[in-house]
């Protein structure tokens, strides 16, 4: 079975804070994609990143960087220099290859409420 | 501009009526999802479609019905089994729904109960 967690319900920082966002994954398959999404208050969710799981390089793009351990199962993101526009629930999320059976479905966590404060 | 479409943005559905969710998409994509959220539960999934004419049941199948007879749309019906369809519900299109592809949202439709 597959499993995503976001312990972390709510974050609240104030601008300019750096603040990481975790994501714990189970899957007992050995090819998946980790994905981060950002849902504003609009409501529609924005694709942010794909790791897949042979690749545990590090990424970074503009403010946001993407740290994956499979030793721990983890895909954790990390805003630096918080800001006001930031605000937003953010979604990790889990996809697996199981032979085509499952048409790229995605097992989301519940996401995380960030909300940066000016 | 490509993109996914869902409508209404709003719906409300009276007690014993079943309403539909229209998703449309125009990036050519052959894989769609219908997710419902609920406040502090994920997107959870409902169903899904690889190619024309074919769809399978996802978690939370029971109380929902879909049809997917054109490339581009994907309706999502809420029937009168469902007895607690409150929820924001997401549209999400795929390239090919292969595993490493990212999907794609629309803005979402808010059903409340009358």
């Amino acid at each position: 079975a597959q499993k995503v967690t976001q312990a972390q319900t709510e974050i609240s920082v104030v601008e300019k804070e750096d603040v990481t966002l975790d994501c714990v994954y189970e899957t007992r398959d050995t090819t998946y994609y980790l994905f981060w999404y950002k849902q504003p208050p609009s409501g529609e969710l924005v694709f942010l990143i794909r790791r897949n799981s042979f690749d545990e390089q590090n990424e970074i793009s503009g403010r946001y960087s993407w740290n994956f351990q499979k030793s721990t199962s983890s895909f954790n993101f990390t805003i630096t220099a918080s800001q006001v526009v930031d605000s937003a629930v953010y979604f990790c999320a889990l996809s697996v290859d199981d032979r085509g059976s499952t048409l790229g479905r995605l097992y989301f966590g519940r996401g995380t409420q960030l909300t940066v404060w000016p | 501009d490509g993109g996914i479409t869902q409508s209404p943005k709003y719906l409300f559905r009276k007690e014993g009526q079943n309403v539909t969710l229209s998703c449309e998409q125009n990036l050519n994509h052959d894989a769609m999802y219908w997710y419902r959220q609920d406040p502090g539960q994920g997107l959870r999934l409902i169903y899904y479609s690889q190619i024309v004419n074919d769809f399978q049941k996802g978690d939370i199948a029971e109380g929902y019905s879909v049809s997917r007879e054109k490339k581009e749309s994907f309706p999502l019906t809420v029937t009168s089994a469902q007895k607690n369809p409150t929820a924001f519900y997401l549209c999400a299109s795929s390239v090919s729904g292969t595993v490493n592809q990212p999907q794609h949202f629309g803005d979402g439709t808010r059903l409340s109960i009358l």
